[in-house]
């Protein structure tokens, strides 16, 4: 199974800032790679998809690159929202099993 | 508009078989590249891929619950029905059931139901 390695789990931060998740792969996953935000008794909502389109209708404060190499990924959310302390999860659907990242939980520092 | 929804029991006793059917409008899962597929949320807050079904009938399934984790369409050709035998405690959980599409999202779960919470114990 891909192992996805994400960090921080956990980061606080303030209104206003811009803040930067990753997630590393432990082999190529190409540009298989999305991103979800999960707030508390919700399911996860899709922010990202295929490493850097943004889903329709979420903010653009929030972006996705990655790698030549297809192993390292990046969320970076500019311009810190109320709303987006939540956590973020990030997902490789290059193979099954499908695997997730452990999560990030962004909060107010 | 696409929507999903779970369906299933709260409690479930070890050794018994959990069914969990997601009822889904807004798209036809027989359209080229569709896909639903089955995540569960441990308490802890992972989340952990279970299988998916395809547009074609093809399913595939987490090797780690392959031999008790069955992922079907219902009848109802709005429906597709996650069936996981011989339960235990580590099966406590939150089941969702997503879309995914692959020509363009390359398999990213776009949308969600809104989960259903089993809880394994006698």
């Amino acid at each position: 199974d891909i192992q996805m390695t994400q960090s921080p789990s956990t980061l606080s931060a303030s209104v206003g800032d811009r803040v930067t998740i990753t997630c590393r792969a432990n082999q190529t996953i190409a540009n298989y790679l999305h991103w979800y935000q999960q707030k508390p008794g919700k399911a996860p909502n899709l922010l990202i998809y295929t490493a850097s389109s943004l889903q329709t209708g979420v903010a653009p404060r929030f972006s996705g690159s990655g790698s030549a190499s297809g192993t390292d990924f990046t969320l970076t959310i500019s311009n810190l929202q109320p709303e987006d302390f939540a956590t973020y999860f990030c997902h490789q659907s290059y193979t099954t099993p499908n695997t997730f990242g452990q999560g990030t939980k962004l909060d107010i520092k | 508009q696409v929507t999903l929804r779970e369906s299933g029991p709260a409690l479930v006793k070890p050794t018994q078989t959990l069914t969990v059917t997601c009822t889904f409008s807004g798209f036809a899962l027989s359209t080229t590249g569709m896909c639903v597929s089955w995540i569960r949320q441990t308490p802890g807050m992972a989340l952990e891929w279970l299988g998916v079904i395809t547009w074609d009938g093809d399913t595939y399934y987490n090797a780690s619950l392959k031999t008790r984790l069955t992922i079907s369409k219902a009848s109802s050709k709005d429906q597709v029905v996650l069936t996981m035998t011989n339960v235990g405690p580590g099966d406590t959980g939150t089941y969702y059931c997503t879309r995914s599409e692959l020509l363009t999202y390359h398999y990213a779960l776009d949308v969600w139901g809104q989960g259903t919470t089993v809880t394994v114990s006698s």
